[in-house]
């Protein structure tokens, strides 16, 4: 079985901070990984997913993410944040067997403030 | 415009009524699915299909049903059996059925209030 840990729920910051969220994984097999966004009262969008090669992934909106094998992990990153960024940030993780579901970390809230 | 939709974006229902949530896609995908979303729990999965009259429970399917006659429609019916509907009901589809690769695209919602 698979799970997925996003270690903050909130994650407070001031406009044009970076800023890291942070994700752990854990899986028997080999995974693929995944960050989407949710803006209030909406679904779920992709910022970016790491299936294979370069550990370092690049997404939308100025955001990127690292895959760390070693420490199951999957960091979601931005050097600048904006007002706009506000929003529930999901990591996810598939395990690349059976039906393809995904399984989801339970969120974290970026709070930026000017 | 491709995409999913999902009617109606807000439902109300009396306890002990079945409701019936509507999600239909254009993208001409093969897998579509059905998740609920409460505050600080994240998303879990309540059902998923790959193909035309076939479908998989997921972790929370009790209290569910789902059907699948067509491609592009999935709906969900919620049945009095579930204890605590009220949530925020997303719909996603991706390409490929069996495919972990591929991305899930999610429709806008649909947040029902059982009162």
């Amino acid at each position: 079985a698979q799970s997925v840990t996003q270690l903050d729920s909130q994650v407070p910051v001031f406009e044009e901070a970076p800023v890291e969220l942070r994700c752990n994984y854990s899986s028997s097999v080999s995974v693929y990984l995944f960050w989407y966004v949710q803006y209030p009262n909406q679904g779920l969008q992709l910022l970016l997913k790491y299936l294979s090669g370069s550990t370092l992934v690049k997404g939308i909106n100025g955001f990127e993410a690292e895959f760390n094998k070693s420490q199951t992990s999957f960091h979601l990153r931005k050097p600048s944040v904006h007002i706009s960024d506000t929003a529930e940030y999901f990591c996810a993780v598939s395990d690349g067997s059976g039906y393809s579901t995904l399984t989801f970390g339970k969120g974290t809230m970026l709070l930026v403030s000017p | 415009d491709g995409g999913i939709t999902q009617s109606p974006k807000y439902l109300f229902r009396k306890e002990g009524q079945n409701v019936t949530l509507s999600c239909e896609q254009n993208l001409n995908h093969d897998a579509m699915y059905w998740y609920r979303q409460d505050p600080g729990q994240g998303l879990r999965l309540i059902y998923y299909s790959q193909i035309v009259n076939d479908f998989q429970k997921g972790d929370i399917a009790e209290g569910y049903s789902v059907s699948r006659e067509k491609k592009e429609s999935f709906p969900l019916t919620v049945t009095s059996a579930q204890k605590n509907p009220t949530a925020f009901y997303l719909c996603a589809s991706s390409n490929r059925a069996g495919s972990s690769t591929d991305t899930q695209y999610f429709g806008p919602g649909t947040r029902l209030t059982v009162l």
